[in-house]
């Protein structure tokens, strides 16, 4: 089993929806961080939280710390919003625990 | 613009050659670390260093070989690669390496071993 497991792996979406992102880790964890990588191969830090949740313009980032889970929420999702969302615990030796990442793609 | 750049972006190379992948980072940050991103697999940590000095090695072959000389500078030298290294090779860079530091990633190196 992974230790860090995203859903859905796919995810198609038309310009203006609402999008959730979940993930879901068994590993104890201090912080989480989520993601964005373009296709270009570059990665972006988006959020990164050890409890409640955080806002950033559309984006917005929920944890639940007793449940191990953690969401990603876009608001009126854009095309420029395609990219792979990376879900990412931190261990208890504090290293980033890598999940296989959302491929969301936004139709306009 | 992330503040961490990374030479080349691309890199194609034979089995027998020898190269080398080069990360700056000019955020004044202590950490830095490789990551290598297979297709269709979860990014995997390669190494850490904290202070110029490697505190964390995971279980990389020798033909990778890191190297740390200033906190701004990384570089993982390639040597007798396989063609199942072939795969987008990153580099980020933190504060510290702490549990609640942000981590910045360069754009990184898309590596092919004919």
């Amino acid at each position: 089993k992974n230790e860090v497991e995203q859903s859905p792996q796919n995810l198609t979406a038309q310009e203006g929806e609402f999008i959730t992102i979940n993930c879901s880790y068994s590993v104890g964890i201090s912080a989480l961080h989520w993601l964005q990588q373009h296709p270009g191969g570059g990665i972006v830090s988006l959020f990164m939280l050890s409890s409640g949740k955080k806002k950033h313009g559309r984006l917005i980032a929920t944890i639940n710390i007793q449940e191990k889970h953690s969401s990603l929420h876009i608001t009126a999702s854009h095309p420029r919003d395609s990219a792979v969302y990376i879900c990412a615990p931190r261990g208890s030796q504090g290293n980033l625990i890598f999940g296989k990442g959302t491929k969301l793609s936004v139709k306009p | 613009e992330t503040g961490v750049t990374q030479t080349p972006r691309h890199l194609v190379m034979g089995m027998t050659n020898k190269k080398s992948l080069k990360c700056e980072q000019h955020l004044g940050h202590n950490a830095m670390y490789w990551y290598k991103q297979s297709a269709k697999k979860p990014l995997e940590l390669m190494f850490v260093y904290s202070l110029e000095e490697r505190v964390e090695n995971n279980s990389v072959p020798s033909r990778f070989s890191p190297e740390c000389p200033n906190s701004s500078h990384l570089f993982l030298h390639l040597h007798t690669l396989q063609p199942e290294d072939s795969a987008l090779y990153l580099c980020a860079s933190s504060l510290g390496q702490g549990a609640y530091n942000e981590q910045f990633f360069g754009p990184g190196t898309r590596l092919t071993v004919l």
